[in-house]
């Protein structure tokens, strides 16, 4: 049973346009969320994080959104570069519980000059 | 320079062989893992370490064993009764569990 889930496989954006990844998860003691940028045949990159006790967090072209309640996070792009085409992991953790990440599927985003 | 080196990058190996990756890290992180990439699968826990001499299975243990006798190193042995071994590995590690998990540049593993 997956307890964290990126329901879009792929989603494809325009240059300088707004990339929003979309995430779910159903277990509500994760207190931990991450997003990590994969290109093929390297290693994830981590991105940017945000913890249960927060609802936002911004780091350049980067921002994560969390709603707790909706047990959903999103990571927005703004503005979307060529560079940026590669696959984003969503992940969760508890903190204080000691196990590892776990992570969602991976959606594939493609940005076109 | 801090980070987490992986070797080698590709490693062919013939059926019914062990195989050994390496992973070694520099960042003094107390927790390592080993994770599995397939297409279409997102990144699967094979084994991970809290401390040194310690290790717990993850999600797909079969077939693979470590050993954590170093604080800096984490390899893994894919042995002959993992059925599929073909895939892409990756090594990570973090200041502890349940933290910000930085990861290696992976081996690709294919078996002939």
């Amino acid at each position: 049973d997956q307890q964290v889930k990126q329901n879009s496989p792929s989603l494809s954006v325009q240059e300088g346009r707004i990339s929003i990844l979309n995430c779910d998860y159903t277990n509500s003691m994760f207190d931990y969320f991450l997003w990590y940028k994969k290109y093929p045949a390297e290693g994830p990159t981590f991105l940017i994080s945000i913890s249960s006790i927060k609802d936002k967090n911004e780091d350049g072209r980067f921002t994560v959104f969390l709603n707790k309640s909706a047990k959903h996070l999103s990571l927005h792009i703004v503005p979307s570069q060529p560079g940026d085409s590669a696959v984003y992991f969503c992940a969760a953790s508890f903190n204080q519980a000691g196990t590892a990440l776990i992570f969602g599927k991976g959606t594939t985003l493609s940005v076109s000059s | 320079d801090g980070g987490i080196t992986q070797s080698p990058k590709y490693l062919f190996r013939k059926e019914g062989q062990n195989v050994t990756l390496s992973c070694e890290q520099n960042l003094n992180h107390d927790a390592m893992y080993w994770y599995r990439q397939d297409p279409g699968q997102g990144l699967r826990l094979i084994y991970y370490s809290q401390i040194v001499n310690d290790f717990q299975k993850g999600d797909i243990a079969e077939g693979y064993s470590v050993s954590r006798e170093k604080k800096e190193s984490f390899p893994l042995t894919v042995t002959s009764a993992q059925k599929n071994p073909t895939a892409f590995y990756l090594c990570a590690s973090s200041i502890r569990q349940g933290y910000t998990q930085y990861f290696g540049p992976g081996t690709r593993l294919t078996v002939l």
